[in-house]
């Protein structure tokens, strides 16, 4: 199936430890995305690959470290995990330009104890 | 800087009721807009989106949406609400081709027979 694929779909882990989240899309798309969900449902973007180069990096804690391998994959790496880190992080895919729409993954659940 | 509002967090609604989802959004510059739909559990799918022309827009399963640049608002509509449609849904903004999506804070759903 082509799509936009997020593991582990769910992630418990306690405060302190550092934890990554992989994401592949199979679309061919060449911009990837992270964007928070918290527990208002509110989304809110955190960075975004083109082309494996970093464009869009908003204001996120630098304990937070995306790493892009290829056009294919964006992984999310988290250093010293805190309880307000707890959310569901998606992943999201699209063509650059024209404005076409975000394939999204079906999210991972981050719950820190 | 552009802002997205949706003005009701919750919406019940009978089952074969129309329904209405308003969002309102703020941009200096000209925007795209869109409607994603989120079931629980899972990621987001675009309803419709819209990025020029006719200002009245057809998605999936039912949905349309207006383009009312004067109102600077994109409302959603469906003549007649199935259970499955119960959900949340989300309206988003973006002025720029990079997909930087400005998320509303999304509404809630609920379709009761």
């Amino acid at each position: 199936d082509t799509a936009v694929s997020q593991t582990p779909k769910y992630l418990v882990t306690q405060m302190g430890n550092d934890k990554s989240i992989k994401c592949e899309q199979n679309l061919g798309h060449d911009t990837m995305y992270w964007y928070k969900q918290d527990s208002k449902k509110f989304l809110k973007i955190m960075f975004s690959y083109n082309n494996k180069e970093l464009i869009i990096n908003e204001t996120v804690p630098n304990r937070f470290s995306p790493k892009s391998p290829d056009k294919a994959h964006l992984n999310l790496h988290i250093n010293s995990l805190e309880l307000g880190d707890s959310a569901v992080y998606f992943c999201a895919s699209r063509y650059q330009g024209n404005n076409s729409p975000l394939h999204f993954g079906n999210g991972t659940r981050l719950t820190v104890t | 800087a552009q802002s997205v509002t949706q003005l009701d967090s919750q919406v019940p609604v009978f089952e074969e009721a129309p329904v209405e989802l308003r969002c309102n959004y703020s941009s200096s510059v000209s925007v795209y807009l869109f409607w994603y739909v989120q079931y629980p559990n899972q990621g987001l799918q675009l309803l419709l989106k819209y990025l020029s022309g006719s200002t009245l827009v057809k998605g999936i399963n039912g949905f349309e949406a207006e383009f009312n640049k004067s109102q600077t608002s994109f409302h959603l509509r469906k003549p007649s609400v199935h259970i499955s449609d119960t959900a949340e849904y989300f309206c988003a903004v973006s002025e720029d081709s990079w997909g930087k999506l400005q998320f509303g804070a999304g509404t809630q759903v609920v379709v009761t027979p």
